[in-house]
């Protein structure tokens, strides 16, 4: 079974509202990733999050982690139609290795004009 | 820089009929590996390779066998391709194994195993 599972599975939204997609995994973890799957191509590193912080900023990402609930959102503010995609959390359990990541099944993020 | 490097990018087999998929990196990535991508299911890892000569197997190995020869290479051999291998597979590396490296990916092979 996937140890990530996003939240919505799809999400429409229109261009400069924000939106907030959800990540729920089972066990416990050394990192949580997120990844962007533009349609037909391959996936690309957003972000990552430690198990010891709770909340991370790149431009305009903001990814928070509850290890106490087992949970990551992700949140793009002032969408754009750009931001169209799969988003993907990807979590590695406490073996700490690389080998061990594993995917959740995506959020289908439609920004439309 | 070309990054991770997949081909074909489309290929269409009968059921019973083996291929390759080939993969290559150009960062010096001693980590490389397979995932395949179905509806509904998010990234399934095949198999992975720690650095040349090692690999080892992932959650979906089955009917699939890797080799690393050289740091750059891992291709992905189907030996008899079922139709429950259409699929679209992803190769992807990253610096090392230790958690929290970021992992590159190439841009996806389609297979459909008629």
């Amino acid at each position: 079974s996937q140890q990530g599972e996003e939240d919505p599975q799809a999400l429409s939204i229109q261009e400069g509202e924000n939106a907030t997609m959800n990540c729920s995994y089972k066990t416990s973890i050394n990192n949580l990733q997120w990844y962007r799957q533009n349609s037909g191509r391959g996936l690309v590193h957003l972000i990552l999050i430690r198990s010891n912080e709770r909340e991370k900023h790149s431009g305009r990402l903001r990814v928070t982690l509850d290890t106490s609930k087992k949970s990551s959102s992700l949140l793009i503010t002032a969408s754009r139609a750009a931001d169209t995609a799969s988003y993907f959390c990807a979590t590695d359990g406490s073996t700490g290795t690389a080998s061990k990541l594993t995917f959740g099944t995506g959020t289908r993020l439609q920004v439309t004009l | 820089n070309a990054g991770v490097t997949q081909t074909p990018k489309f290929q269409v087999l009968k059921t019973g009929q083996s291929m390759t998929l080939q993969c290559a990196q150009d960062m010096n990535h001693e980590y490389m590996s397979w995932y395949r991508q179905d509806p509904g299911m998010g990234l399934r890892l095949i198999h992975y390779s720690v650095g040349a000569g090692i690999t080892d197997q992932g959650e979906v190995p089955n009917g699939y066998n890797v080799s690393r020869s050289t740091t750059e290479d891992f291709p992905l051999r189907l030996l008899s391709a079922a139709p429950s291998q259409t699929s679209v597979y992803f190769c992807a590396s990253s610096y090392s194994l230790i958690s929290g490296n970021t992992i590159y990916f190439g841009e996806g092979s389609w297979l459909t195993v008629v």
